[in-house]
């Protein structure tokens, strides 16, 4: 099946570092997702990217949809406390036969010290 | 906005018990499924629906029943507990199987001894 990397495993940086995290895959995806899941919660949808090469920004979020449609990058600029959480990646791949499946990354764990 | 619920929210079984996981959502989605979340291993896929009375399996089914009988309702079933089912577990919905992403629910974390 489909299998997404996700890098890195954990992060611990300091309030106002930027951040950078990325997923690679060996299959093709049509769609990107970012969620951000904090504890004892459920992932909540951070950004979509829809096209090879989109770039898309949602606050302090930026996002980018890899041209080979094989990778996507997430960033986080100027972080504060409250960005604490597991940062997933997920590709969607369109499947004839049986619809298409949402496939995340192993995740990334961000820690943010005061 | 009630979103997508989950009950119970903690659990613990025994070797060799069965439950059901419940699962319900409100915003008429047609498109459910059933993640299990371990340490490393991220979110995998358990089984999916693509609308009322269709059922799929995803990437690990094994150990794991699901119906649809409504659009609302999207239960999951251990049928005989395993201590390798200890995991958390999380149901999600949206309008289509791509493209809009999920909305996911708060999660069940069950503990098998």
């Amino acid at each position: 099946g489909q299998q997404l990397n996700q890098s890195p495993q954990s992060m611990f940086i300091q309030e106002g570092e930027d951040v950078s995290m990325n997923c690679t895959s060996s299959s093709i995806f049509n769609t990107w997702l970012w969620y951000k899941q904090d504890p004892g919660e459920g992932p909540v949808l951070l950004i979509a990217l829809y096209k090879a090469g989109e770039l898309t920004s949602n606050g302090r979020l930026t996002a980018q949809f890899g041209i080979t449609r094989k990778d996507s990058f997430l960033n986080i600029s100027a972080s504060i406390p409250s960005d604490v959480g597991i940062y997933f990646c997920a590709g969607l791949a369109r499947e004839e036969t049986s619809g298409s499946r949402l496939t995340f990354g192993e995740g990334t764990q961000l820690t943010v010290n005061p | 906005n009630a979103g997508v619920t989950q009950t119970p929210k903690f659990q613990v079984l025994k070797t060799g018990q069965s439950m059901t996981l419940q699962c319900a959502q409100d915003m008429n989605h047609e498109y459910m499924s059933w993640y299990r979340q371990d340490p490393g291993m991220g979110l995998r896929l358990i089984h999916y629906s693509v609308g009322a009375g269709i059922t799929d399996q995803g990437e690990v089914p094994n150990g794991y029943n699901v119906s649809r009988s409504t659009t609302e309702d999207f239960p999951l079933r251990l049928l005989s507990a395993a201590p390798s089912q200890t995991s958390v577990y999380f149901c999600a919905s949206s309008y289509y199987p791509s493209g809009y992403g999920y909305t996911f629910g708060s999660g069940t974390r069950l503990t098998v001894v």
